[in-house]
């Protein structure tokens, strides 16, 4: 089956500076790559995706690179602000069906 | 996106007793849904596949008579944690998805179920 590793596990930066979140999957069969951020007491909130047959998207201030040879993915948020403060989680898998969760990624933003 | 509820958003209830958990979809028809069970500082873990009009389909591991599933409508899924013990504490999250499109996967906001 699927197993997704994420590292860090914990990140600290300064307001403003970049913060980059890396993946990596172990079936070729997933086709799917989504990142959720997790506040404190709350859900999953889906922030970007990822399908296979891109290598990049990019929405305002979060990109999301894959390279399906080496089978990982990465998180990139730029100009950091403290309420990207968060537990950030990546996923595989196909759409429609279960994904396979990272370990997640505590961000800290400091000011 | 797509919006998920979930109600209730925290419980609290004696050891031995059942506790129901409903999972909306509040601006789609999703005839799948997804259960998940995070405890402290962990990731998700999936309990079961729900679908519409079907037999939930159960991970490994998680025990389909004290972990009821019921999705009896296109917009509702029901968990139903009986029996409830301490270790059965935890933050549950459903998921929906979308059929259209993408098929994304939108989140419920969960619920906090503490067994004293």
């Amino acid at each position: 089956g699927e197993n997704v590793e994420q590292h860090p596990s914990t990140l600290s930066v300064q307001e403003g500076d970049s913060a980059v979140i890396k993946c990596t999957y172990s079936d070729s069969a997933s086709n799917y790559f989504p990142w959720y951020k997790q506040e404190l007491g709350k859900g999953p909130q889906l922030i970007i995706d990822i399908r296979s047959n891109v290598g990049e998207k990019k929405d305002q201030r979060i990109a999301v690179t894959l390279n399906k040879t080496a089978k990982h993915f990465s998180l990139h948020i730029t100009e950091t602000q403290p309420e990207d403060s968060a537990v950030y989680f990546c996923a595989a898998g196909r759409p429609g069906q279960n994904f396979v969760f990272g370990p997640g990624t505590r961000l800290s933003v400091l000011p | 996106g797509a919006v998920v509820s979930q109600h209730p958003s925290w419980v609290i209830c004696k050891s031995g007793t059942s506790v129901k958990i409903e999972c909306r979809s509040l601006d789609f028809q999703a005839t799948t849904m997804f259960w998940y069970r995070q405890f402290p500082k962990q990731s998700l873990m999936l309990m079961a596949t729900s679908n519409e009009g079907s037999k939930a389909t159960y991970e490994q591991g998680v025990e389909k008579d004290k972990f009821l599933i019921n999705h009896a409508s296109l917009t509702l899924s029901t968990l139903t944690v009986t029996s409830a013990h301490p270790e059965d504490s935890s933050f549950y999250i459903c998921s929906a998805v979308v059929p259209r499109g993408p098929a994304e996967q939108y989140f419920g906001p969960g619920t906090r179920l503490t067994v004293t």
